[in-house]
This record gives structure tokens, sequence and C-alpha cells, in this order.
């Protein structure tokens, strides 16, 4: 990847269990961003979280940032088969650069 | 929020010809575009950042001379993937970010290219 690593590649639980993902970073950031992407489809903006802070709430999404190690994580609680998409963690790399981790292919079995 | 559409969504086309994919910011200005490339089952790879009015900036490994961009206004840049070949198959995203809201931006839905 461009940027780094997530984990796991890919995700497969029971609707209306919980699912979270993880991403590593290499570089300093002001920000990360967590993007959803369907099957064949461009890149939907969920949740970007700063650099001062630790964790981040939106519906039932909820984000972590850890900067001491370069990390990040998004729980998706309570999953619905519409959650079924790849996940992808971005950062800004120089002055404009967003790139991408490796992503998470999330299934969620009904 | 904003709106990012690219055309063709899909296209076809024989070896050796030249493909011209459109991304356009439908209702905000676009002062910066990035092009990206998604090979199955794999990550955005960004290939290039484009300023409106300014040459674009490749990423390393992306050939200039073969991917053409083109960011001649604010609302629409243009990636001409020249002289394609089977291996130039691949998921082409554009995305655009607005100087007014510089910490988001914006996805295009896609172009499919298929080189035979």
């Amino acid at each position: 990847s461009q940027q780094g690593e997530e984990d796991p590649q890919a995700l497969s639980i029971q609707e209306g269990e919980n699912a979270t993902m993880n991403c590593s970073y290499k570089t300093s950031i002001n920000n990360l961003q967590w993007y959803r992407q369907n099957s064949g489809r461009g890149l939907v903006h969920l949740i970007l979280i700063r650099s001062n802070e630790r964790e981040k709430h939106s519906g039932r999404l909820r984000v972590t940032l850890d900067t001491s190690k370069k990390s990040s994580s998004l729980l998706i609680t309570a999953s619905r088969a519409a959650d079924t998409a790849s996940y992808f963690c971005g950062v800004i790399q120089g002055a404009q650069k967003l790139v991408f981790g490796q992503g998470t292919r999330l299934t969620i079995n009904p | 929020g904003a709106v990012v559409s690219q055309h063709p969504s899909r296209v076809i086309c024989k070896s050796g010809t030249s493909v011209k994919i459109e991304c356009r910011s439908l209702d905000f200005q676009a002062t910066t575009m990035f092009w990206y490339r998604q090979f199955p089952k794999q990550s955005l790879m960004l290939m290039a950042t484009s300023n409106e009015g300014s040459k674009a900036t490749y990423e390393q490994g992306v050939e200039k001379d073969k991917f053409l961009i083109n960011h001649a206004s604010l609302t629409l840049s243009t990636l001409t993937v020249t002289s394609a070949h089977p291996e130039d198959s691949s998921f082409y995203i554009c995305s655009a970010r607005s100087g007014a809201r510089y910490n988001e931006q914006f996805f295009g839905p896609g172009t499919r290219l298929t080189v035979l």
C-alpha cells in the first residue's frame, strides 16, 4: 500500500455483531480519514479524526486514533447486511495527497 | 455533500487506442483533482495530482506520457490513457478537493476500463 497496512484484509461476521478494522500509517499526520467503497463504486467519506483527538463517534461508527503507535481503528456496531463493503483509511502525505491503506473487505452475513 | 461525476462509467476499447475519462465537480470548484487507479481487490493507488491551470504532478512509476491529465477549469479534469494496452485495464477513480473545504475530498463513481 502507499501508506501502511490495514488488518484484517478480510472480515466476515454475522449481522448484529460488531466489526473492528485497524489501520497503521507511516508518517506524521494532521488527520486520518475513513472511507467506504461498495463493490465497483467510488469512495464515500465516513469520518475524519484529527491528530489531537483520540476517539470520535458518528452514528454506529467509532474511530480511535493512537498517534504514538501510528494506528487507528474503525468500529462498526450492530452491523447490518448493508454495511458489506470495503473500508479504507487514508492520510494526507505532503501538502495534499490523500493516500490509502490496503483496505478491509467486510462481509456481513444475514 | 459535494458531487463528483465521471464519464464514461464503463469503456471497452481495442489495444492501441486512446481513451479519455472526464471528471467533473458538479456543485463546487475543485482547486485540486486527483486520479487513482484500482486493480481488483486492491487499494486505490494515487496516480497524479493536478491543480487547475498547472501541470499535473505524477507519482513515481506513473508514465506521464501515457496518462495525460488536463485540469483546464475548476470543474473539469480529464485523464487520457494513450495507446492503451490490456495491462491498463483497471478501475480509474477521480477525486476533487475544494479550496474552501480543504480537509474534504470527494470521489467520483469510477470508470471501468477494459482494453482488449
